[in-house]
């Protein structure tokens, strides 16, 4: 099983700041990489596809990046109703594991 | 719009049995490659099951044999049976359907999921 982590597991970041988070396979996985974001309650959302690909209606202050094994999530101007946990996951092969998850709060 | 509505979740105690269903609208479960994913209290996002377009399964080791995913083309209704339940079964239990890009695929629609607490 290919294995995922992030980091930091946690963030503190105010409104307006540039947040970045970072995820790992354990063996390369291309672009075979999706993030998602999680509000306390809520279901995941969609935000990222194939590592960079940004879904229909996500702003745009949403960006993914990287390949192979090492892949990052950047917010670039953190606003209010971004405070979430946010997991990356996997689909290169069975299972399509998540990450731990990163949980930005506020600062 | 695409819908996904789960129901069948709650209290069960160990050893036991309960089935999930989840209603779609808005896409066609038969033709979408369909998953469950679970949330226990507190803790982050666990893949626990899959069934293709074609109708092949996968599960996730820790309910392989325990668990059964299925669809019912004409409701159009996805279904998790779960059996011999287990206290680290208990979770917040979500469907969610795929689309795909090339041969990457994504979950893209999720319902609002549904408690299973498994306890005596």
């Amino acid at each position: 099983d290919i294995q995922m982590t992030q980091s930091p597991s946690s963030l503190s970041a105010s409104v307006g700041d540039r947040v970045t988070i970072t995820c790992r396979a354990s063996q390369s996985i291309s672009t075979y990489l999706n993030w998602y974001q999680q509000k306390p309650g809520k279901a995941p959302k969609l935000l990222i596809y194939a590592a960079s690909s940004l879904q229909t209606g996500v702003p745009s202050r949403f960006s993914g990046s990287g390949s192979g094994t090492d892949f990052t999530l950047t917010i670039t101007s953190l606003q209010p109703e971004d405070f979430a946990t946010y997991y990356c996951q996997h689909c290169y092969s069975t299972p399509p594991d998540f990450g731990p998850g990163t949980k930005v709060d506020i600062k | 719009e695409v819908q996904l509505v789960e129901s069948g979740g709650g209290l069960v105690q160990p050893g036991g049995s309960l089935r999930l269903s989840c209603a779609a609208s808005g896409v066609t479960v038969s033709s979408n490659y369909m998953s469950w994913v679970r949330q226990a209290p507190g803790k982050g996002l666990e893949w626990v099951s899959a069934i293709y377009r074609g109708g092949s399964t996968d599960y996730a080791d820790s309910v392989k044999g325990r668990f059964t995913i299925s669809r019912d083309n004409s409701k159009n209704t996805l279904h998790l049976q779960m059996n011999s339940l287990r206290a680290e079964d208990t979770a917040v239990y979500y469907c969610a359907s795929s689309s795909h890009w090339g041969s990457s695929w994504y979950l893209d629609y999720w319902g609002q999921g549904t408690l299973v607490t498994v306890s005596s």
